[in-house]
């Protein structure tokens, strides 16, 4: 069925260090990745999205990696801030626009 | 340009009480969505629309839940009667992607949500 499996739920790194995030997917036919940072009381917003059509994306210390063959991808956050405390979201896409997300990641960046 | 609105941002009722949310998506979006987000979870999409159609309702409990769009532009969720397990944030959504798939995949713009609370 439809599912996006997301780990670690919880993440604590030290300020300055890197977190990774790893998802899987289910569908072989997706295509499409977003990921949402959510801060406490807030919607969900974009921080990166990739396609199909490519295996990694970065936009400054955010990068996002793709396994199409193996239904893999990650969030790498680099040089973490304190404001990059926050739930993060995978999601995938599937038919007809559908995107199916993980339970989210918490993140947590220890001074 | 405006974002995706969304009234009552708070709601409090009790159970069997009938409650319904409204949503106003991005100007232009052909496709919106609701999604009902349990605390500590990810958003589960509820129902999507492309203009006034659905595309998608699986994981919409139907014997209580409804959901319209007439016009292809506001929609409003309805829950009646309201559990106790409906208490989450129902958060609307909306994209201009065209409905097909493929590589027209673009960015869900979310409202700010309401929290339902059922007691």
């Amino acid at each position: 069925g439809e599912n996006v499996e997301q780990h670690p739920s919880t993440l604590s790194v030290q300020e300055g260090d890197s977190a990774v995030i790893k998802c899987t997917y289910s569908d072989s036919a997706s295509n499409y990745f977003p990921w949402y940072k959510q801060e406490l009381g807030k919607r969900p917003q974009l921080i990166i999205d990739i396609r199909s059509n490519v295996g990694e994306k970065k936009d400054q210390r955010i990068a996002v990696t793709l396994n199409k063959t193996a239904k893999h991808f990650s969030l790498h956050i680099t040089e973490t801030q304190p404001e990059d405390s926050a739930v993060y979201f995978c999601a995938a896409s599937y038919r007809d626009d559908k995107i199916i997300f993980g339970k989210g990641t918490r993140l947590h960046i220890l001074p | 340009e405006a974002g995706v609105a969304q009234s009552p941002r708070y709601k409090i009722i009790e159970k069997r009480q009938s409650v319904a949310f409204w949503c106003n998506p991005i100007s232009g979006h052909a496709t919106l969505y609701w999604y009902q987000q349990i605390l500590g979870q990810g958003p589960k999409l509820l129902i999507q629309f492309q203009n006034n159609g659905v595309v998608d309702d699986s994981q919409l409990p139907k014997d209580r839940f409804s959901a319209e769009r007439l016009k292809g532009v506001d929609s409003t969720l309805k829950i009646q009667p309201a559990k106790l397990e409906d208490s989450a944030v129902y958060l609307c959504a909306s994209s201009s992607s065209s409905g097909t798939s493929g590589m027209s995949y673009n960015e869900q713009f979310f409202g700010p949500g309401t929290r339902l609370t059922v007691l």
